[in-house]
Parts: C-alpha cells; structure tokens; sequence
C-alpha cells in the first residue's frame, strides 16, 4: 500500500528566509508525487508534479521539489519565503492501484510566516 | 474558467437529516472523488467515480453514497449523518481515471456540521 509521511506538522520561518518542507513516501514503484497548497479557507491548488524525468521539478510560485529515490522523499523548496507563501502544504503520492489511478495524501505541514 | 464547483459552502443540520452536496466541474474530467480533511488526519477519500456509472469506495466509505449519472456531475450522499461526520469535504477531479494521474484540481470545499 502506497503512503505519504510529513514528519512537520508546523514550521514557522522568517520572511525572506529559505524553506524545505520534508515528504517521504512508500511506493512499489516509481512513484507519481505531487505537492499542495491550501490557504486558509481555500481548497487545494496543484503547486508540482513529479512523473519521471529531470528529479528537480519546478513549480509555480517560486517553488521546487526534488526527488530522490534513494531517500524515497521528495521535498518542496523555495529560496525566499514571501508572507503570502503562509498556507498549508500536503505531499501525495499518486500510483496504480487494481489498474486504476490511487492518490493518497500526506497530514500536511503548517508553514507560519513571521516578519 | 476551468473550476469545480461545490455546494453548498456552510452546511449545519441534525444527526439523521438526509442531506446531498452537490460537485459540478466543466472541464470534462473522467475521473471526479470525494475527499474529507480531518486535523491530524490530512484528507482522506470517500468514494471516487473513473467514468459516468463507475464509482469505487475510498478509504473511509462508511456513512456516505455517491452517483454519477453525468459526467460533469458528482454528488456526495449523506442518508443519516451523524456528528462524526462533521468534516470539511473537497471534491475534485482529473483528466484521466486510467493510467497517470495528472494532479487534481479541487473544489472550494463543503464545511459540514452535524449536530
């Protein structure tokens, strides 16, 4: 069975300073990883995708994840945290499940913003 | 514009209260799911459809129903909630049932109270 750990439930950064928000997964296979964003009061928004290819996706709003097979993560960066950027963040893991698509998610980690 | 669209926002009602919440996208997606996010438990999928008369339980099933008699279309069935089920429930939907999954797009989510 595929899943998804997010070992912080909450980060609080300095605006201006980097970020990595760590995400493990378990997958038989290559994965198809995926990374959220929920603002407050919001439904969630497709920030990037992995699904094979260059390891170091791009996402939108200055963000980027980075896979790594050995580690089995796939965690999200970005270089300089904006206050906008405070929201929630869940890492899935999407994969075959009985021929058809499955895609679970993890508990989220909360990113504070202080200024 | 491309969205999925749920109703209603704010629900209260009492335990044993048929209630539906509607999801309608328009971007001609196979595949539509129900979800609800619980603190702690990240979200979690009730039921999913890969195409209109193919539906499947998720993960935690138990207490909920679902149709698809169109494609666009995607309601989440409660026949007798009760307080456990008060939750915060996102559906969303994705180009394609079988094969990759493409990321989800989401619905503003339903917040649910049961009392």
């Amino acid at each position: 069975a595929q899943s998804v750990t997010q070992p912080d439930i909450h980060i609080t950064v300095s605006e201006g300073a980097s970020l990595e928000l760590r995400c493990n997964y378990s997958y038989g296979a290559t994965p198809y990883l995926f990374w959220y964003v929920q603002s407050p009061g919001q439904g969630l928004q497709l920030l990037l995708k992995y699904f094979s290819g260059d390891t170091l996706v791009q996402g939108i709003k200055g963000f980027e994840a980075e896979f790594k097979r050995s580690q089995s993560s796939f965690n999200l960066r970005k270089p300089s945290v904006h206050w906008s950027d405070a929201a929630e963040y869940f890492c899935a893991v999407g994969g075959y499940s009985g021929g058809y698509q499955k895609v679970t998610f993890g508990t989220g980690t909360k990113l504070q913003v202080i200024p | 514009e491309a969205q999925v669209t749920q109703n209603p926002r704010y629900l209260i009602t009492v335990t044993g209260k048929k209630l539906t919440v509607t999801c309608s996208q328009n971007m001609n997606h196979e595949y539509m799911s129900w979800y609800r996010q619980d603190p702690g438990l990240g979200l979690r999928q009730i039921y999913y459809s890969m195409n209109v008369e193919v539906t499947d339980k998720g993960d935690v099933p138990e207490g909920y129903k679902v149709s698809r008699k169109e494609k666009r279309n995607f309601p989440l069935i409660l026949e007798s909630p009760s307080p456990n089920q008060t939750s915060l429930y996102f559906c969303a939907s994705s180009l394609e049932g079988i094969g990759p999954p493409y990321g989800y797009t989401f619905g503003s989510g339903t917040r649910l109270t049961v009392v």
